[in-house]
């Protein structure tokens, strides 16, 4: 039972639009959120986190929005860059469980000039 | 130089033959893991380690072995390889000191296929 979903396997934007990555989960046992980013030939990198404990949260052109009661995340990029092309990974953490993460199966967003 | 590097980038090998994936990390963590990436699955824990001495399964750990040499390498085994063990193979690692976040770093990746 996959309990971190990313419901769109891919998106397309147009340059200097807004790209929104969805993310839902089912486990209320989770206490923080991240996304990954992931370019071919590349291994995942880190891009923004979320606390269960927020809302919101922003860095740069990337805010990563929590809704605890709808068990959904988003990721907003604005304004969306050819170089943002990539598959972007939602993933959850355990409460209490180290360092384990339960990842999504991943959305591949392009951006267009 | 990369933080975490993995051995080798690609491997084509034949149904029954034995793999070792070997992954090594400079960052100094302790946590270490091991996923496989399909298409349409994401990425989905096989094996953990939170020390040398700690090895824990993950959600598909059958048909793999792993072994913990040094707080620096964690590799991989196949023991018996079949062809639906083909997929993309990442190793990462974390820092248990890192606070909440326990960002983990990620490999370049293998690229694993069983004929």
């Amino acid at each position: 039972d996959q309990q971190v979903k990313q419901n769109s396997p891919s998106l397309s934007v147009q340059e200097g639009r807004i790209s929104i990555l969805n993310c839902d989960y089912t486990n209320s046992m989770f206490d923080y959120f991240l996304w990954y980013k992931k370019y071919p030939a590349e291994g995942p990198t880190f891009l923004i986190s979320i606390s269960s404990i927020k809302d919101k949260n922003e860095d740069g052109r990337f805010t990563v929005f929590l809704n605890k009661s709808a068990k959904h995340l988003s990721l907003h990029i604005v304004p969306s860059q050819p170089g943002d092309s990539a598959v972007y990974f939602c993933a959850a953490h355990y409460y209490n469980q180290g360092g384990k993460l339960i990842f999504g199966q991943g959305t591949e967003l392009s951006v267009k000039p | 130089d990369a933080d975490v590097t993995q051995t080798p980038r690609n491997r084509i090998t034949k149904t029954g033959k034995r793999i070792m994936l070997e992954c090594s990390q400079t960052k100094g963590h302790d946590r270490m893991y091991w996923y496989r990436q399909d298409p349409g699955l994401g990425l989905r824990l096989i094996y953990y380690s939170f020390d040398v001495k700690d090895i824990n399964k993950g959600e598909i750990s059958d048909g793999y072995s792993v072994s913990r040499q040094a707080q620096a390498k964690f590799s991989l085994s196949l023991e018996s390889a079949i062809p639906n063990q083909t997929a993309l193979y990442f190793c990462a690692t974390s820092d248990e000191g890192q606070g909440s976040t326990d960002t983990q770093y990620f490999g370049p990746g293998t690229r694993l296929t069983v004929l």
